[in-house]
């Protein structure tokens, strides 16, 4: 069945630093999307990136799509306290057209 | 945040004794979902919906059944629960489709005992 990896699982930063993180898929996909969770909340929808090579940007998070459609990034530029929480990838495309969603990266930002 | 709740927040029970965790939802959305969230594991599809008495399993149905009786309810009903179902609980809908964007509801913490 469909694979999808996310890394990394955790990652400690000093505010003002940057940050990045990735998603696999083992299958193309027809849409990627990115969540985020605050500690102790539940997920947030934040994007959707459907085109081959797709950029798109809010504010200082930029998202990308592989050309293959089998991997996306999520990077945070200069991260403030309030970007802390768990970030996941969503992925659509596989055999049953479900969401399947990455196991996450947990941001932890130092002021 | 598309107006789903859940109920309860918060339950502990004991092994071997039914629970039933309700998704309600006020938009009239067709599709809804029942995931579980543990360390380690992300979130996990437990079963979904796609109308009224129109579900179906996911990845890790085994132990958990579901009803749909209304557009607004999605039921999770743990026959017998047991440790292992330790976890969070999240209902999300989506507006639009089965691989397109999900709003999930607060989450019900349960613990079996």
């Amino acid at each position: 069945g469909q694979q999808v990896m996310q890394i990394p699982q955790y990652q400690h930063v000093q505010e003002g630093e940057d940050f990045t993180t990735y998603c696999n898929s083992s299958t193309t996909l027809s849409n990627i999307q990115w969540y985020k969770q605050r500690p102790g909340g539940h997920p947030v929808f934040l994007i959707q990136l459907v085109k081959s090579g797709e950029v798109k940007k809010q504010k200082r998070l930029t998202f990308q799509f592989g050309e293959a459609k089998k991997n996306s990034s999520l990077h945070i530029t200069a991260t403030q306290t309030t970007d802390v929480g768990t970030y996941f990838c969503g992925c659509a495309g596989g055999a049953t057209n479900k969401l399947i969603f990455g196991t996450g990266t947990l941001l932890a930002v130092q002021p | 945040d598309a107006g789903i709740t859940q109920s309860p927040r918060h339950k502990v029970t004991e092994t071997g004794t039914p629970v039933t965790l309700r998704c309600h939802q006020t938009e009239n959305h067709r599709y809804m979902y029942w995931y579980r969230q543990d360390p380690g594991h992300g979130l996990r599809l437990i079963h979904y919906s796609y109308g009224v008495k129109d579900t179906d399993k996911g990845e890790v149905s085994d132990g958990y059944s579901v009803s749909r009786s209304k557009t607004e309810d999605f039921l999770l009903t743990l026959e017998s629960a047991t440790s292992s179902q330790t976890s969070v609980y999240f209902c999300a809908i989506s507006r639009t489709g089965h691989s397109y964007e999900q709003y999930f509801g607060p989450g019900t913490r349960l613990t079996v005992t």
